[in-house]
């Protein structure tokens, strides 16, 4: 069975430009999670996705974050324009149904210059 | 303060030591996550738990609800076991939402040959 997959696995992109960053949880699993580690940091919830729905969305930075996911399977996360701020290591993980375990993505490393 | 601590920030062993990690939480929690990173790698949870203690391979976590605290053991350790590892908790008694998931700064272990 495929996990997590993440794309691209990294992406240095120069400020005021835009990125989109995309996650394909494990088949099956409703529940998706977007993450962010930036730099010295510990990693943050940014939001969850139940289906396309957006459960909660409370940890997004703000409105230059934007996230989809049509459909109910993969999700996009679209950063525009970008800050040098947005850098760090962006994760997605997924899981079959609250309160089990999450599978995480490799990441997707952004950098903005 | 972060609501989840963990100690030591980093921690060198030389091959075959017993290494244990440590995290402390000061909130509310209905599970407690073991995360393990390589470098440029990504997320691997070791082990989800709410209670006692669990084992797999060499690895060992123990959690105690009461005290607020958790702790990964390694046996004999191999360099192969050098990575960042990273606790991470779900806030709230209710297990129907684990979208508020807290994370430790990680322990990076290094593990000499």
């Amino acid at each position: 069975e495929a996990g997590v997959t993440q794309f691209p696995s990294h992406s240095v992109i120069e400020k005021g430009q835009t990125v989109t960053l995309r996650c394909d949880p494990i088949s099956g699993h409703d529940n998706l999670y977007w993450y962010r580690r930036v730099m010295g940091k510990e990693i943050k919830f940014l939001l969850h996705f139940v289906k396309e729905s957006k459960q909660d969305e409370s940890g997004m930075p703000n409105n230059r974050f934007l996230a989809e996911r049509t459909g109910g399977t993969y999700s996009t996360l679209k950063v525009q324009p970008a800050e040098l701020e947005d850098s760090g290591v962006y994760f997605c993980a997924s899981s079959q149904g609250t309160g089990v375990e999450q599978y995480f993505g490799p990441g997707t490393r952004l950098t903005v210059t | 303060k972060n609501e989840v601590e963990q100690s030591p920030q980093n921690l060198t062993a030389q091959e075959g030591e017993f290494i244990t990690i440590n995290c402390s939480y000061s909130v509310g929690i209905s599970a407690l996550h073991w995360l393990q990173q390589h470098p440029g790698g990504g997320i691997v949870s070791l082990f989800m738990l709410s209670s006692g203690k669990k084992k797999h391979g060499r690895l060992i976590a123990t959690i105690n609800i009461q005290e607020k605290h958790s702790s990964l053991h390694i046996t004999a350790s191999h360099p192969r076991d050098s990575a960042v590892y990273i606790c991470a908790v779900l806030k709230g008694f209710r297990r129907y939402n684990n979208n508020d998931m807290r994370f430790g700064a990680g322990t990076r272990l290094t593990v000499k040959p």
